[in-house]
This record gives C-alpha cells, sequence and structure tokens, in this order.
C-alpha cells in the first residue's frame, strides 16, 4: 500500500524567497512519485514525476524536487518564488502499472501563498 | 497540448437522482480513471479502466457507481442515486503507454452538487 504525508497544509513565502513544500511516502515497493498543481478552478496539472531514472527531478516553471530513499521523502522546491505560483500543490505516489492502471494516492495538498 | 475534457464543469442534481458524468479523454490513451476531491479534503481514487472493463475500484466505488465507454472517445461515471455525501468535484485522468509509466492527465473537474 501507498501513503503521502504533506507537513504544512498552508505555506506562505515572499516573492523571490525560496519554496520548500514537503512530501514523505511510504510504499511496499519501489515508488513513482508525482507534483501536481491546481490552480483555483482548474484541474490538476503535472509538474514533475520521479520514475526511478535521476533522483533530482526537473519539471516545469523552474520547480524541481529530489528523491531521498534514505528519508523516503520528495520535496518540492523552486529557487524563487513568483505571484504566480500560487496554488495548491499535491504530490502523488504509484506502484507504477500493476495490471490496468496506475492509480494515484495523494497528499492531503499544500496551499501556497505568495506574498509581495 | 492534448487535454482531457470535461462536461458539464457544474452539475446540480437532487438527492436520489441519477447522474452522468462525462469525460473525453486524450485520443492515444489507454487508461482511464476517476477520482473525487470533496471540498477541503484530499483527491481520492474511485476507479480504473482498461481495455474495457474496471481494473481496480476503490470502497468508494460502491454498487451505485458504474463506468462506461460507451463509444471510441467517451468515458462516463454514472452514480445511480445520489447522495448529498456524494457533493464532490469528480476527475477524470487518462494515462498512455504503460512501457514508459506516463503519467495521468486530467481533465479541470465537474462539480457535482447535491441538493
Amino acid at each position: 500500500a501507498q501513503s503521502v504525508t504533506q507537513l504544512g497544509s498552508h505555506v506562505s513565502v515572499s516573492e523571490g524567497a525560496l519554496v520548500l513544500l514537503r512530501c514523505n511516502y511510504s510504499s511496499s515497493v519501489p515508488p513513482y512519485l508525482f507534483w501536481y498543481v491546481q490552480y483555483p478552478n482548474q484541474g490538476l496539472q503535472l509538474l514533475l514525476k520521479y520514475t526511478s531514472a535521476a533522483t533530482l527531478v526537473k519539471g516545469i516553471n523552474g520547480f524541481e524536487a529530489e528523491f531521498k530513499k534514505s528519508e523516503t521523502s520528495f520535496h518540492l522546491t523552486k529557487p524563487s518564488a513568483h505571484m504566480s505560483d500560487a496554488a495548491e500543490y499535491f504530490c502523488a505516489v504509484s506502484a507504477g502499472f500493476t495490471g490496468g492502471g496506475n492509480k494515484l494516492t495523494f497528499g492531503t495538498g499544500t496551499q501556497l501563498k505568495v506574498e509581495l | 497540448e492534448p487535454e482531457v475534457t470535461q462536461t458539464p464543469s457544474h452539475q446540480v442534481t437532487q438527492m436520489g437522482q441519477e447522474v452522468i458524468l462525462r469525460c473525453v479523454p486524450i485520443s492515444n490513451h489507454l487508461y482511464f480513471y476517476w477520482y473525487r476531491q470533496i471540498l477541503g479534503q484530499k483527491v481520492e481514487f474511485l476507479v480504473s479502466f482498461y481495455n474495457n472493463e474496471i481494473s481496480e475500484k476503490s470502497e468508494i466505488f460502491d454498487d451505485q457507481f458504474s463506468v462506461e465507454r460507451p463509444d471510441g472517445s467517451n468515458f462516463t461515471l454514472k452514480i445511480r442515486s445520489t447522495k448529498l455525501e456524494d457533493s464532490a468535484m469528480y476527475f477524470c485522468a487518462s494515462s498512455g503507454n504503460r512501457v514508459e509509466n506516463q503519467p495521468q492527465h486530467f481533465g479541470d473537474g465537474t462539480r457535482l452538487s447535491i441538493l
């Protein structure tokens, strides 16, 4: 079984500051990990994914995440926050394709606020 | 870039009525999913669908729920007799190549309000 814990339901940063959103996972098999972003009244947009190739994964909009097996973590970072980054961010885990699909298990989400 | 499209964007239904939520997945995708997000809660998996049959379903997906791919493009979620607790945002997703473990692409969702 897989699960995800996102520490901090709300994170507030100043524009230009480092963004760090935390995600820890639990998985009985080697995990596939994802970060999705949700803007108000929109669906989930894939930011980046980890599928065992490289531990440091770069995504869209300047975000990146590092897979640390020893810490069971997959934290999302961005060196410099922009006002347009304000949104809700979801970490998700999958066991990969098992039969007919790769079900995602989501964390509870982190609302990112960017202040001037 | 191809998109997953969902209709309607908002559905208001009386309790006990049947509702059908519609989705058009990305055209060359093979795997289809429904998730739901109750207001203020996390996104929860409902069901996955592959090769014209359900491949996995969650405890939420009871006998009141069904899915169908009636033609080559649509993927529908039916709730037979809606309850107040079915009020949520419902997301459709699709994914493609299994070998490359391609990620799921999500639609913008249908907000279902049960009165």
